[in-house]
């Protein structure tokens, strides 16, 4: 059963500060990797794609990519009230789908 | 630019009747999803279609079927409605396959009673 792992929280994270996610995943064959936001009562939105390992910034976003260890990693730098939401790691599978992991609710206080 | 777009929003089902949910997507995407999503259990695959003319099942397919109409529209039927069907259901598309992720319709929430 290929699986993609998340704490589920709730993560707590001052506002201004930095909010670190985490996710494992179980396919060592995985070639993309992404994270989504979810607002409560909302549907998914790709906020970051990552295809090679390393960073990939974008804006106050930076996605961590590390194939050997099966871990991609999403940094929210100088957090805000709005970034609070579930966040969802996801893992192509196959080129044909993609697996999700249950989300990790990211609490931002004000 | 609608982008992906569900109905309905909403429905309340009662146990045994059929009903379809309709997705269609105006972004020239090849391939097009449909998931479910449980609280505690995450996004679950229900049914894909790779390209047009073309559909597999997923992670949970049981008691649904689906149509790629065409390019544009892929469908979602439930043909004998059952309690455990009540969720929140996203259809979703993508450029091709996969590799690019998606692009997700704003959900229907569907109850069975």
């Amino acid at each position: 059963q290929k699986e993609v792992e998340q704490n589920s929280g709730p993560l707590s994270v001052p506002e201004g500060a930095i909010a670190s996610l985490n996710c494992t995943y179980s396919d060592r064959g995985s070639q993309s990797f992404f994270w989504y936001r979810q607002y409560s009562g909302k549907s998914p939105e790709l906020i970051m794609s990552i295809y090679s390992n390393g960073d990939k910034e974008d804006g106050r976003f930076t996605a961590q990519l590390n194939k050997a260890s099966q871990y991609v990693s999403l940094l929210i730098r100088d957090s805000q009230p709005s970034d609070s939401a579930t966040y969802l790691c996801a893992v192509n599978l196959d080129g044909d789908k993609i697996i999700f992991g249950k989300g990790t609710r990211l609490h931002i206080l004000p | 630019n609608a982008g992906v777009t569900q109905t309905p929003k909403f429905q309340v089902l009662k146990t045994g009747q059929s009903m379809t949910l309709q997705c269609a997507q105006d972004m020239n995407h090849n391939s097009m999803y449909w998931y479910r999503q449980d609280p505690g259990m995450g996004l679950r695959l229900i049914y894909y279609s790779a390209s047009e003319g073309t559909t597999d099942k997923g992670e949970v397919p049981n008691g649904y079927n689906v149509s790629r109409l065409n390019k544009r529209e892929f469908s979602l039927r439930l043909e004998s409605a059952a309690p455990s069907q009540t969720s929140v259901y996203f259809c979703a598309s993508s450029v091709r396959r996969s590799n690019y992720g998606y692009t997700f319709g704003s959900g229907t929430r569907l109850t069975v009673v």
